[in-house]
């Protein structure tokens, strides 16, 4: 069973601040995703990472794909209040028809 | 219109209603998909549907029922639903993966679905 484990569960931090989160897994993945989910609304997708090491910068955003491709981090530089929400990390399903989820990260940026 | 479009965006429904989510994707994807998201779980997929045809059902109570009548509409007709059936219900759609690549979806705002 391919699991995603996301952590932290929450993350509530002021204006300014860096901070790193984390989506781990026992399995290997050809690529793996980065989604971001706003309040009342679906998940929009933000990276796509596919080599093992490959660093992908999304402006203030830095995503890192495990030299194995089992896990990945998002560090983000200087969050703001737009940061906040809940962000997601997903992959396909061993079906290859579909991805899957982790639970996410629910973030909250304070000014 | 773009992207991914789902109606209505609220429904409260009671246990003995029948009512159907509706979902449309102007983006020429071939694939679409039903989640459900619920509280402190993780987003659980429902049904995928691969150029109109369902090519996966993740052990989905009968209760729900999804259609795909053409590449751009997808539905999911609700019946007799339980509580603990109250929910997000997101629709997204993709290009279909191929050559192990695998495409971004575009997710809808969801419905809220509430039963009492």
């Amino acid at each position: 069973t391919q699991l995603l484990e996301q952590s932290p569960q929450f993350l509530s931090i002021q204006e300014g601040e860096n901070l790193t989160v984390y989506c781990n897994s026992s399995s290997v993945f050809s690529s793996l995703q980065w989604y971001r989910q706003e309040p009342g609304e679906g998940p929009v997708l933000l990276v796509t990472v596919v080599t093992g090491g490959e660093v992908k910068k999304l402006k203030r955003l830095t995503f890192q794909f495990g030299d194995a491709r089992k896990d990945s981090s998002l560090h983000i530089t200087a969050a703001q209040p737009g940061d906040t929400g809940l962000y997601l990390c997903a992959v396909v399903n061993q079906a290859g028809t579909a991805l899957i989820f982790g639970k996410g990260t629910t973030l909250s940026v304070s000014s | 219109e773009t992207g991914v479009t789902q109606t209505p965006r609220h429904l409260v429904m009671g246990m003995t209603n029948k009512k159907s989510l509706k979902c449309e994707q102007h983006l020429g994807h071939n694939a679409m998909y039903w989640y459900k998201q619920s509280a402190k779980k993780p987003l659980e997929l429902m049904f995928v549907y691969s150029l109109e045809e369902r090519v996966e059902n993740n052990s989905v109570p009968s209760r729900f029922s999804p259609e795909c009548p053409n590449s751009s509409h997808l539905f999911l007709h609700l019946h007799t639903l339980q509580p603990e059936d109250s929910a997000l219900y997101l629709c997204a759609s993709s290009q279909e993966r191929t050559g192990g690549f695998n495409y971004g979806y575009t997710f809808g705002s969801g419905t809220r679905l509430t039963v009492v």
